[in-house]
This record gives C-alpha cells, structure tokens and sequence, in this order.
C-alpha cells in the first residue's frame, strides 16, 4: 500500500519552544488527521481537517490541510512537558463505498528537556 | 469522541496457541470497524476491515485464515489470532468509524506476546 512521509523522525526541544512536523503523500487523500500515541496506548485523536487548504486549531496545536492534498502540517505551540510523545499523521482516501482504513505516517518522536 | 475498548489489554500465549482479542464500541453502534497491528517503533498498519454481518476485508499481505474476524453485533467486533507465533507478538489495535464526523477513533491496544 501507499505509505506517508512523516519528517522529522524525532525532535529534541526545549519546553516552551514550538514544534513543526508535516507529511506527505504522493497520492491524494480526502482526509488528514492527527494523532498522538502514547506508550502502551492507543492513538489519540488531535485534529480531523476534511478540506484542501483548511486550517484548523485545537488549543495550541494548529494543524492544515494542503492545497494540493498531498500534504498537511502540524504546530504545537509552547510546548510543555505533557506534549511528550509519537505524533502521527493520517491520511484517507475516499472510495466511495463506505468507510475505509487509515494510512498512517511512520511517526514524530516528540522529546522535551524542561 | 466515541469510547472504545479492548480485552485483553495483554496476553501473553505459547506459540500453537489462539488468542481472541475483543473490540467494543461503548457509547456507539459501528457497522465498521478497524483492525490495526504495530511492531515496536513501527506505525499503524490496517490489518483488516470489519463489517457488521459480512466478511470482513483483509489488506494484501494479510492472512484471512490466520487473523479470523468475527464482527457479530454493531457494538463488537472480535480478531481471534490463530495457531499464534513469535512473529505475531505486537501491538493489535481496533477502531471505529463516526460516519457523522469523519473520524476514527482508536481502543486502548492489546498487546500480544507469544513464546
């Protein structure tokens, strides 16, 4: 199956720094979404964006859909030491028929040194 | 979001073994759902798709006969891991669907060990 690209691999920061990290994809996908998982847990839903060139927020955390929908982005803001975590994009495509599985990115190893 | 919930949260089996691992949709009637596997360090990879009263769908590479689903009930959905084997010890994950909001929500993990 198709695969996203999910950079950086990991981030080492400082608290209150911001944090940046995006995916992309060479095929089109109707939906992006972003999760954090934590050890052990299941992911957790951040932000759903549905739209090409929608920007949405959810606290500090800001997350886009691209225009070409082959990519979205995700910021956290002043991070704190709670944001520690993998964060992973997501990405659906629509087939028309139903509901349909997630292609995950490889995933951003968030680190932060107080 | 809609609540989910998986048992067990870990099992730990000889290998030979089948090991049934359940998905409950808690506060919400799914007619899909996901099942998901993740080796250490690794993303999600989406196993199979679960579909209320019909056969489920596997991904390519996936083994139908090997990763049984039984979706019984819109409220569960069960992957029974037959004849288990070292290389199947990871983390299996299920999901569901909000048709109305587009959104996937995922269940706390079960993690599978096999000696």
């Amino acid at each position: 199956g198709q695969q996203l690209n999910q950079s950086p691999q990991s981030m080492f920061i400082q608290e209150g720094e911001d944090v940046s990290m995006n995916c992309t994809s060479s095929s089109i996908f109707n939906t992006w979404l972003w999760y954090k998982q934590d050890p052990g847990e299941g992911p957790v839903l951040l932000i759903a964006l549905y739209k090409a060139g929608e920007l949405t927020s959810n606290g500090r955390l800001t997350a886009q859909f691209g225009i070409t929908r082959k990519d979205s982005f995700l910021n956290i803001s002043a991070s704190i030491p709670s944001d520690v975590g993998i964060y992973f994009c997501a990405g659906r495509e629509y087939s028309g028929g139903g509901a349909d599985g997630l292609t995950f990115g490889k995933g951003t190893h968030l680190i932060i040194q107080p | 979001g809609a609540v989910v919930s998986q048992h067990p949260s870990w099992v730990i089996c000889k290998s030979g073994t089948s090991v049934k691992i359940e998905c409950r949709s808690l506060d919400f009637q799914a007619t899909t759902m996901f099942w998901y596997r993740q080796f250490p360090k690794q993303s999600l990879m989406l196993m199979a798709t679960s579909n209320e009263g019909s056969k489920a769908t596997y991904e390519q590479g996936v083994e139908k006969d090997k990763f049984l689903i039984n979706h019984a009930s819109l409220t569960l959905s069960t992957l029974t891991v037959t004849s288990a084997h070292p290389e199947d010890s990871s983390f299996y994950i299920c999901s569901l669907e909000d048709r109305k909001y587009n959104e996937q929500f995922f269940g706390p993990g079960t993690r599978l060990t096999v000696l």
